[in-house]
């Protein structure tokens, strides 16, 4: 099995723009998709980004993703960031067999 | 509209088994996987493992064979996680997330959540 690591936390001010790695341990980050998900607290989970880039239907466009593979890691970058973004923040890809969670990022905005 | 509703919170005695539920509507259950996915205290996400829907053939994750049973009652649109001889580190948040894609790898509707509590 690979690992997906991102940072534990991030904080950044009203307005401004963050970004939040996500690194695959082995194997391509490009073999696989990869989608983002964002869990506010007594939430449920909700996807902002799938299949590396794409928004579903009513994700505003300030959430956008992509990888890179030259560092074989994936990216969330939310600008104009608003209190309301303030969340847990987790990756998840695949192999063959199973599906793979980062560990998380805890986005506080401030 | 499209949608996932999971039992209710349950508190349990280690030793005991739980059965968490998970209702599809709005859709045909049969066209997409379910998975599981475990939040624990302090924890990230954790994916436990899916279900096909149409031949009701489970796959676990590792960390969750056992124990952990996944079934389906597709009469009623339902997905059912069971939980046997309970321990306290299976104090959790439990949901079930829908899975499309040609890899199933994309979670686009979950549960709510069923918080389990295991203790003595």
């Amino acid at each position: 099995n690979f690992m997906l690591t991102q940072p534990h936390s991030v904080s950044e001010s009203p307005g401004k723009t963050v970004t939040i790695s996500c690194t695959r341990s082995s194997g391509s980050i490009a073999s696989n998709y990869v989608q983002w998900y964002q869990r506010r607290p007594g939430s449920a989970p909700t996807a902002v980004i799938y299949e590396d880039n794409q928004r579903p239907s009513g994700v505003p466009d300030r959430f956008s993703g992509s990888i890179d593979s030259s560092s074989n890691s994936a990216s969330l970058t939310i600008s104009g960031l608003k209190t309301e973004d303030e969340a847990d923040y987790y990756c998840q890809s695949y192999d063959s067999r199973n599906q793979v969670f980062g560990g998380g990022t805890k986005l506080t905005v401030l | 509209q499209e949608q996932l509703v999971q039992s209710g919170s349950d508190l349990k005695k280690p030793g005991a088994s739980l059965k968490v539920s998970c209702k599809a509507s709005g859709y045909k259950f049969t066209d997409f996987t379910l998975n599981w996915v475990r939040l624990a205290p302090g924890q990230g996400l954790e994916w436990m493992g899916w279900i096909n829907t149409n031949t009701g053939n489970p796959a676990y994750a590792q960390g969750f064979t056992g124990r952990f049973v996944f079934s389906l009652d597709t009469s009623v649109s339902t997905a059912y996680l069971q939980i046997n001889s309970l321990k306290t580190e299976d104090t959790a948040i439990y949901y079930c997330a829908r899975g499309r894609g040609v890899s199933r790898h994309y979670f686009d509707s979950w549960g709510q959540g069923t918080l389990v509590t295991v203790s003595s």
